[in-house]
């Protein structure tokens, strides 16, 4: 079974950074990519960029060249995304998804705020 | 960045009857290795997105089959044939034949 299990709720400060998690399982973590969405409260869903697993290749939407780092631990098969500078703007479920839009993970919400 | 436009907005509906949701691209979603990567989810509340029908009209493995996608280019359609309550929520068209990828608004489906 295809599990995407993603790391815990976080509330950070302004300015600072997060760095969160999904544990992919059930299936050759190099054979896809990772993409990543944000969806802000009440909102819809936006692309962030995806990681192709197997090299570390990555593609972002314009808007989070400078917001978003995208990386991949194939020892672990794990995916990462960091957020840096954070702002109120960034207060949003962040979403692993992979298998060509088949599987997610249950979101992590992050919340920025003093 | 191509642009999907999502008709409906809201959509009432009673169970058993049949809706369709459009998806308008701003150019064609046709990809120089001819598939064409448009494909439907939907979110219900308080979940992760799923995936419905994946390039274009392809159904999803566990997806009822009242659920089927059509169209072509810049002009696609999901078809729910017979709402049931666990239809509702909201449904997003997603493209992937070019980058950066795009959702559209969404279509919110409501008991009426």
């Amino acid at each position: 079974e295809v599990l995407l299990q993603q790391s815990g709720a976080e509330l950070v400060r302004p300015g600072s950074s997060v760095k969160i998690s999904c544990k992919a399982s059930g299936y050759t973590f190099t054979d896809y990519y990772m993409h990543w969405v944000k969806q802000r409260p009440e909102q819809g869903l936006v692309w962030i960029g995806r990681i192709n697993p197997a090299n570390g290749n990555t593609v972002y939407a314009e808007k989070f060249k400078s917001k978003a780092t995208l990386t991949a631990d194939k020892s672990s098969n794990t995916a990462y995304m960091q957020l840096s500078s954070l702002t109120s703007e960034d207060t949003a479920t962040y979403f692993c998804t992979t298998w060509g839009w088949g599987y997610w993970g249950q979101g992590v919400m992050v919340t920025v705020s003093s | 960045d191509v642009v999907l436009t999502q008709t409906p907005p809201t959509l009432s509906a009673t169970i058993g009857q049949s809706v369709s949701i459009s998806c308008r691209s701003s150019q064609s979603l046709l990809h120089s290795n001819g598939n064409t990567y448009l494909h439907w989810l939907l979110q219900r509340p308080g979940q992760s997105p799923q995936l419905l029908i994946y390039s274009v009209s392809r159904l999803e493995s566990g997806v009822p089959n009242r659920f089927s996608g059509s169209g072509s280019g810049t002009d696609f359609t999901l078809k729910i044939s017979g709402v049931e309550a666990e239809d509702l929520g909201v449904y997003y068209c997603v493209q992937g034949t070019h980058a950066p990828y795009t959702f559209g608004a969404g279509t919110k489906l409501e008991l009426k």
